[in-house]
């Protein structure tokens, strides 16, 4: 168990660049979330993954931002034009689904620092 | 729509007090409930995972308890120590959708 690893670490950018990240998970894990945290607030959901199948998108998830997650293992989140707004901690998380919902616990990677400038 | 709330926003405690964070949610119906623990410019290290059948999880000093019926959760931190500062989050898994829902946190200082 290698845990949940998320490149880079930090990007710089202007504005109107697209950037990508990528998250690889836990390798038995079939679930895979993307999360976006500001300064001072909670992660706030934006995409979710079982295997291959994005199952769900936020409203936050505008026509801008994109995630894959090709043959169910690593995923990317690409974020197109970028704006000043979008400069956040982005977050990856994978969860095994064996236990069910109830017993489905979260492990995060250490994030991608996005600052727009 | 699950909300999440979490009391106090921020906390400053002498070393050695023990000490109660609090963390509220709207809806009852839930697979679980989660705690986690966040340093400065990191990811999100978990504490503590209470199932919706369960009352309360212990992992050393650390204690998690989880009331459904009222929408309400707590996480005792016994003996509270300088490395123990740092923001903690607590966050929901409701029944009716894939998405963890989080609180905003709350931030501890322990000073030595």
């Amino acid at each position: 168990d290698t845990g949940v690893s998320q490149d880079p670490r930090h990007k710089i950018t202007k504005r109107g660049q697209n950037v990508t990240f990528r998250c690889d998970p836990i390798s038995e894990h079939n679930r895979l979330y993307w999360y976006r945290q500001t300064l001072g607030q909670g992660p706030e959901f934006l995409t979710y993954f079982q295997n291959e199948a994005q199952l769900e998108k936020s409203r936050l998830l505008s026509d801008r931002f994109s995630a894959e997650r090709p043959k169910g293992s690593f995923s990317t989140l690409e974020i197109q034009r970028t704006e000043q707004g979008d400069s956040a901690m982005y977050l990856c998380a994978s969860s095994f689904r064996g236990q069910g919902r109830v017993g489905e616990k979260l492990f995060f990677g250490s994030g991608t620092q996005l600052s727009v400038l | 729509k699950q909300e999440v709330t979490q009391i106090p926003a921020a906390l400053s405690v002498p070393e050695g007090e023990n000490l109660v964070l609090n963390c509220s949610f709207t809806d009852s119906a839930i697979y679980n409930l989660q705690w986690f623990r966040q340093d400065p410019g990191k990811g999100l290290t978990s504490l503590l995972l209470i199932q919706s059948s369960q009352r309360e999880q212990t992992s050393g000093r650390l204690n998690a308890s989880l009331d459904k019926s009222s929408g309400r959760s707590t996480l005792y931190i016994a003996a509270s120590q300088p490395g123990d500062s740092a923001t903690y989050l607590c966050a929901v898994i409701s029944t009716g959708g894939f998405k963890t829902i989080f609180g905003a946190g709350t931030r501890l200082f322990v000073k030595a």
